[in-house]
């Protein structure tokens, strides 16, 4: 079982709307959980990161965290074109080395 | 604003061959990671440096070695490369091992023919 989970999609929304993309992970003594974007090509860019349970706004974007499900979330309301991308989910490991480890990704299309 | 920076960008190997890809950040980061990214498989950790002076195996360490150089510098080597190996390959760097926001070069486009 891969350490961090997420559906590859491809999660079609209409401008406008709100994607709701999702990821889960395996280790329970994780601490740190961020969500980053990349574009076909690109490096990956932070959009957001959540170390306590519950929601983080940050402008369009929302980060909700649930440690006793093992489960975070990232909503993006208002979905633009300009928001297609691969969203990757990262969740650093509950023991001593704290490595980052990723999730395969999400890929999202925003249609006009 | 350099921040991170690989090289090179890309190149075209034959089997067996070995190179080494650089990597240097100046935003006086303790922790350096390499990824490598497959279609469909996300980013998988090869090898990371919490500090300077340290290095780690990562999800997929098999086929290559690192050195971090010192705190600005993590090189990755690849001593007799496999077609399994063709990938981008990311570099990254943090203040603080998988607490903090992790920043990414441009990545380096290798394949092995």
């Amino acid at each position: 079982q891969k350490e961090v989970e997420q559906n590859s999609g491809p999660l079609s929304v209409p401008e406008g709307a709100i994607a709701s993309l999702n990821c889960t992970y395996s280790d329970r003594g994780s601490q740190s959980f961020f969500w980053y974007r990349q574009y076909s090509g690109k490096s990956p860019e932070l959009i957001m990161f959540i170390y306590s349970n519950g929601d983080k706004e940050d402008g369009r974007f929302t980060a909700q965290l649930n440690k006793a499900s093992q489960y975070v979330s990232l909503l993006i309301r208002d979905s633009q074109p300009s928001d297609s991308a691969t969203y990757l989910c990262a969740v650093n490991t509950g023991d001593s080395s704290y490595k980052l480890i990723f999730g395969s990704g999400t890929r999202l299309l925003v249609r006009p | 604003n350099a921040g991170v920076t690989q090289t090179p960008k890309f190149q075209v190997l034959k089997t067996g061959q070995s190179m080494t890809l650089q990597c240097a950040q100046d935003m006086n980061h303790n922790s350096m990671y390499w990824y490598r990214q497959d279609p469909g498989m996300g980013l998988r950790l090869i090898y990371y440096s919490a500090s300077e002076g340290t290095t780690d195996k990562g999800e997929v360490p098999n086929g290559y070695n690192v050195s971090r150089l010192n705190k600005r510098e993590f090189s990755l080597r690849l001593e007799s490369a496999a077609p399994s190996q063709t990938s981008v390959y990311f570099c990254a760097s943090s203040d603080s091992l998988g607490n903090t926001e992790a920043f990414f070069g441009q990545g380096t486009r290798l394949t092995v023919v």
